[in-house]
């Protein structure tokens, strides 16, 4: 089993949508959460950052983090064409420590 | 720089062949994590430098593989007898003193052929 699981997709919204994307892990000792974008032949892009559990805000971005549930979110609110990407989550247990991600979801939103 | 620089964008190899991927990290900041990015997977760690000091080298796949950070600042991962199962974008990460937020490069994307 892997450290951290999440569905590939691929994912397709229409503009305007509302769009949910998660990951789950094993590992408890997580706490310190990270969702990054990635476009085709480009490097991941830091969108948001959670230290432990609950909500951040960020614009058209909410990131949430369940430890009790071992289960983390990412909402897009009003997509938009631009935000056609793959998406990566990724954690870790300790400043310094290795980041673990996710396999990432390929998302298309279709104006 | 304003961010994580790596060079070469591009390297195509003969199998056989060595190569040096180079990074240069954002100012100041003291850790730098190599990662392997398959096609269609998520970034995989091979080592974690906190200033010149190699702290975990635990995912590197082979002894062919060799990184180094001599003066804190830019590092180099070689890969020597390069195979074709190397082929995959490399890419490094640093991150500052105060969080573990990491910001990446744009990676060097290695085939070999």
């Amino acid at each position: 089993q892997k450290e951290v699981e999440q569905d590939p997709g691929p994912l397709s919204v229409p503009e305007g949508a509302i769009v949910s994307l998660n990951c789950t892990y094993s590992n408890s000792a997580f706490q310190y959460f990270m969702w990054y974008r990635q476009y085709s032949r480009k490097g991941p892009e830091l969108l948001m950052y959670t230290y432990s559990s609950g909500n951040k805000e960020d614009g058209r971005f909410t990131a949430q983090v369940d430890k009790s549930s071992k289960y983390i979110s990412l909402f897009i609110r009003d997509s938009q064409p631009s935000d056609s990407a793959t998406y990566l989550c990724a954690m870790s247990a300790d400043t310094g420590n290795q980041f673990y991600f996710g396999t990432g979801t390929s998302l298309t939103v279709i104006p | 720089g304003a961010g994580v620089s790596q060079s070469p964008r591009y390297k195509v190899a003969k199998r056989g062949q060595d190569v040096a991927l180079r990074c240069d990290p954002i100012s100041g900041h003291v850790s730098l994590f190599w990662y392997q990015q398959a096609l269609g997977q998520g970034p995989e760690f091979l080592t974690y430098f906190q200033n010149e000091a190699q702290l975990d080298k635990s995912g590197l796949p082979s002894d062919r593989f060799f990184a180094e950070r001599p003066e804190g600042s830019v590092s180099t991962l070689k890969i020597q007898r390069t195979q074709q199962e190397d082929s995959a974008v490399y890419l490094c990460a640093t991150c500052g003193t105060e969080n573990t937020e990491a910001f990446f490069g744009q990676g060097t994307r290695l085939t070999v052929v």
